[in-house]
């Protein structure tokens, strides 16, 4: 099915531990994003992608790093998991920054011990 | 900076009530406002969305909002709600280059 594909699903990691959740669509679009959910703030932008080759900070930025490796993936990388990174992670895709028609993915869960 | 506020946290309706979820926004410029639904286990999925034109628009499943400009507000209503109405619905706004969300209605309807 078309849409956006994030992996892993579930992983749980020990405090500093890095690892990469990925991130891939396949609906041509070009804009990617990376969000965090956690209760009670709703979604919270951490990085995103206007096109291929270029990335930007969102409103939670520290302490991630992201890669817009080609036009279909875009991955965010935690180089020392702390336990407040612990969330449920949701990537995004629209055709470009100004159409908002965002098409999220169904998520990592992310524990950090 | 872009902020919107959702005032309901936990909302529990009765089959066939009323819905109405509130949803104020901050923002110096012209608005895109959007209403996203996330039903339990799954990711959120477009609700409705408000670019220009007529205030009142209408989405999926019989929900609909209406945007009222001087109250910088931007409210889902459903006349009747069903049991698989039950999710959390998360107001959102255009902010500088990417979509910022309220913190969201987590709205529970029993049978």
């Amino acid at each position: 099915n078309a849409g956006v594909t994030q992996t892993p699903k579930f992983q749980v990691l020990k405090t500093g531990q890095s690892m990469t959740l990925q991130c891939a669509q396949d609906m041509n679009h070009n804009s990617m994003y990376w969000y965090r959910q956690d209760p009670g703030m709703g979604l919270r932008l951490i990085y995103y992608s206007a096109s291929e080759g270029t990335t930007d900070k969102g409103e939670v930025p520290n302490g991630y790093n992201v890669s817009r490796l080609n036009k279909r993936e875009f991955s965010l990388r935690l180089e020392s998991a702390a336990p407040s990174q612990t969330s449920v992670y949701f990537c995004a895709s629209s055709e470009r920054l100004d159409n908002y028609g965002y098409t999220f993915g169904s998520g990592t869960r992310l524990t950090v011990v | 900076a872009q902020s919107v506020s959702q005032h309901n946290h936990h909302v529990i309706l009765s089959e066939a009530a009323s819905l109405e979820l509130g949803c104020n926004y901050s923002y110096g410029g012209t608005v895109n406002l959007f209403w996203y639904v996330q039903y339990p286990g799954q990711h959120l999925q477009l609700l409705l969305k408000y670019f220009s034109g007529d205030p009142l628009v209408k989405g999926i499943k019989g929900f609909e909002a209406e945007f009222i400009k001087s109250k910088f507000s931007f409210n889902l209503r459903k006349p009747s709600v069903q049991w698989s109405d039950t999710a959390e619905y998360f107001c959102a706004v255009n902010a500088r280059r990417a979509l910022t969300f309220g913190s969201g209605t987590r709205l529970q309807v029993q049978p």
